[in-house]
């Protein structure tokens, strides 16, 4: 399985305010992802974000608001734009395990509280 | 859309008592993966799950694919205290994306 760091663990940002989370992983993989776990919620995909190509983004999210960078395949970043209250989540990376079939292997997530 | 549901929604158990929880959808998924997300951290796979039928075991836990390929059961045996958290199952689609079920907090009491 891959280790995923993310970065930071967590933050209280003001409302309007933008934020990169930064997710590493150990190896290189291809497809690299990113979810949103509202307070007390399931994990909801926002999009996946291949090295080379543009990010794709499930229905209710986009790229103005949640603008996605992938330069190589170990790094990804996610911005949370323009933040208000409702943006409160926990925002976490995963990656496909490759030859794993389908599994994907989670970070610890990152925590944000918009004020 | 789809959508997986979980139950129960959340249980409160004595220690060594047996656990059952349940994921059904209104989809047909290949892929039945169920994890664990303790507080403060991602979900951690527990086991996956690839055809039909199967029945898959991993030291306390076994889960089971469902007939109809549309739900999908876990169960732990004799809990312990860090068997506590909330557990997800995840369906497989566009053969790399997944969907959450709604999730199974569990709660063990000594």
């Amino acid at each position: 399985s891959a280790v995923i760091s993310q970065k930071p663990s967590r933050d209280i940002c003001q409302r309007g305010t933008s934020l990169t989370i930064q997710c590493q992983v150990d190896s290189q993989v291809t497809m690299m992802f990113w979810y949103r776990q509202q307070p007390g919620q399931s994990l909801t995909l926002i999009a996946t974000a291949n090295q080379g190509s543009e990010a794709t983004y499930e229905s209710g999210f986009v790229i103005d608001k949640f603008p996605i960078s992938r330069p190589n395949l170990t790094f990804s970043t996610l911005t949370v734009s323009n933040m208000s209250p409702e943006d409160s989540s926990i925002y976490l990376c995963s990656v496909e395990g490759g030859a794993d079939n389908y599994i994907q292997y989670f970070g610890a997530g990152t925590r944000l509280s918009v004020l | 859309g789809q959508q997986l549901n979980q139950s129960p929604q959340s249980m409160f158990i004595q220690e060594g008592e047996d656990v059952s929880m349940n994921c059904t959808s209104s989809s047909i998924f290949n892929t039945w993966l169920w994890y664990k997300q303790d507080p403060g951290e991602g979900p951690v796979l527990l086991i996956a799950l690839y055809k039909a039928g199967e029945l898959t075991s991993n030291g306390r836990l076994t889960a089971q694919f469902g007939i109809t390929r549309k739900d999908s059961f876990l169960n732990i045996s004799a809990s312990i205290p860090s068997d506590v958290g909330i557990y997800f199952c995840a369906g497989v689609y566009n053969t790399d994306k997944l969907i959450f079920g709604t999730g199974t907090r569990l709660q063990v009491f000594p």
